[in-house]
């Protein structure tokens, strides 16, 4: 079965630091990776996806991901935040033996502080 | 296009009522998806259908149940509310393995 461990439920940062929130995922097969991003009060949105091919995957505002399959981890990494960026980030991934479940980790907080 | 549409937004139910969540999709996706969210858990998978007439049980599906009639609506029927069930609803679709999932805007359900 597949899960995601999300390994920081909260990451504070002032603005214009670096921030890296860190995902590992288990399966034994290929698998998908996703980050999806959820404002206050609205709903999810993807901010970037690993299917196949080059292992580093960026976001059009600046976030980057690296797929390690070494070490199964999918871990989010910005080099300079911003106040907007203050929400919470969801690790997922699904495809594990053909699978369409798409199944999340716990979730990070990220507060941007001024 | 609306994308994924949910009603209500906003439910206080007694416990023992019964109710269902709406969710309709026009993009013609296959995958459609109930998730509930709950503070430090995360999303957690209920149900899921991966077409019209085929649904199944994700990690949380008891007390809930489910029904794809149609490609476009995937309603989620809670048959006897508990205050165990006050959460955030979620309604995905998607269209195939690997693919971006759609989220509605969510249903903050009560049970008192």
């Amino acid at each position: 079965a597949q899960s995601v461990t999300q390994l920081d439920s909260q990451v504070p940062v002032f603005e214009e630091a670096p921030v890296e929130l860190r995902c590992n995922y288990s399966s034994s097969v290929s698998v998908y990776l996703f980050w999806y991003v959820q404002y206050p009060n609205q709903g999810l949105q993807l901010l970037l996806k690993y299917l196949s091919g080059s292992t580093l995957v960026e976001s059009i505002n600046g976030f980057e991901a690296e797929f390690n399959k070494s070490q199964t981890s999918f871990h989010l990494r910005k080099p300079s935040v911003h106040i907007s960026d203050t929400a919470e980030y969801f690790c997922a991934v699904s495809g594990s033996g053909g699978s369409e479940k798409l199944v999340f980790g716990k979730g990070t907080k990220l507060t941007v502080n001024p | 296009n609306a994308g994924v549409t949910q009603t209500p937004k906003f439910q206080v139910l007694k416990t023992g009522q019964s109710m269902t969540l709406q969710c309709a999709q026009d993009m013609n996706h296959e995958y459609m998806s109930w998730y509930r969210q709950d503070p430090g858990m995360g999303l957690r998978l209920i149900h899921y259908s991966v077409g019209a007439g085929i649904t199944d049980q994700g990690e949380v599906p008891n007390g809930y149940n489910v029904s794809r009639s149609t490609t476009e609506d995937f309603p989620l029927r809670l048959l006897s509310a508990a205050p165990s069930q006050t959460s955030v609803y979620f309604c995905a679709s998607k269209t195939g393995v690997g693919t971006e999932a759609f989220f509605g805007q969510g249903t903050r359900l009560t049970v008192v």
